[in-house]
């Protein structure tokens, strides 16, 4: 089974359009996020939920909303998606304790190209 | 600017031959981690060394951190074709909440 599992793998979609990633984790991590990783593989934390509450929101655009109905779920909704949103989106968790130590764990990505 | 930077930014070796990639960043930390990402896929973590630690192996990976430079290297022996991905080295911060801080990766080819 797949820990860290994202849909949809591709999505390519036009200028203007909502669209929506989802991820689940069945490690029983109280930690997620979301990453961009551009172009240049540069990868960027967008945001960051613990149990469901948002902890890290590293200054991306109201156009970018999460959301984590359960500690397992964190999905990612996109509106009027723009050029610049192209970009491999990957989903991660991870669980903060002293033997963990934060090791993340990613789904294999999705790769979004707006047109 | 970014927390880590790996150099150099692409490398490209014989299988059988070592490779080092070397991380530097700003600012004090709690770990720092490094990861692969094979081409394609997400990313998958390697080894974690503490701020209190100098050196980590695991199998041919060797990862050491000099907390005052503010950088870690890791050295990757005996390389085989398998090895070519991208290396990312992750430094974790602790600012009212963990936060880790990937750099922008060095990508190694390993020529069979």
């Amino acid at each position: 089974d797949t820990a860290v599992s994202q849909t949809p793998k591709y999505l390519v979609t036009q200028m203007g359009n909502d669209k929506s990633i989802k991820c689940e984790q069945n490690l029983g991590h109280d930690t997620m996020y979301w990453y961009k990783q551009d172009s240049k593989k540069f990868l960027k934390i967008m945001f960051s939920y613990n149990n469901k509450e948002l902890i890290i929101n590293e200054t991306v655009p109201n156009r970018f909303s999460p959301k984590s109905p359960d500690k397992a779920h964190l999905n990612l909704h996109i509106n009027s998606l723009e050029l610049g949103d192209s970009a491999v989106y990957f989903c991660a968790s991870s669980q903060k304790t002293a033997i963990a130590k934060n090791i993340q764990y990613f789904g294999a990505g999705t790769r979004l190209s707006v047109l | 600017s970014q927390q880590g930077e790996e150099d150099p930014q692409a490398l490209s070796i014989q299988e059988g031959e070592n490779a080092t990639m070397n991380c530097s960043y700003k600012t004090s930390i709690n770990n720092l981690q490094w990861y692969r990402q094979n081409s394609g896929r997400g990313l998958v973590h390697l080894i974690l060394i503490r701020s209190n630690e100098r050196e980590k192996h695991s199998g041919r990976l060797r990862v050491t951190l000099d907390t005052s430079k503010k950088s870690s290297s890791l050295l990757i022996t005996a390389s085989r074709a398998a090895d070519t991905a991208s290396y990312f080295c992750a430094t974790d911060l602790y600012t009212g909440g963990f936060k880790t801080i990937f750099g922008a990766g060095t990508r190694l080819f390993v020529k069979a």
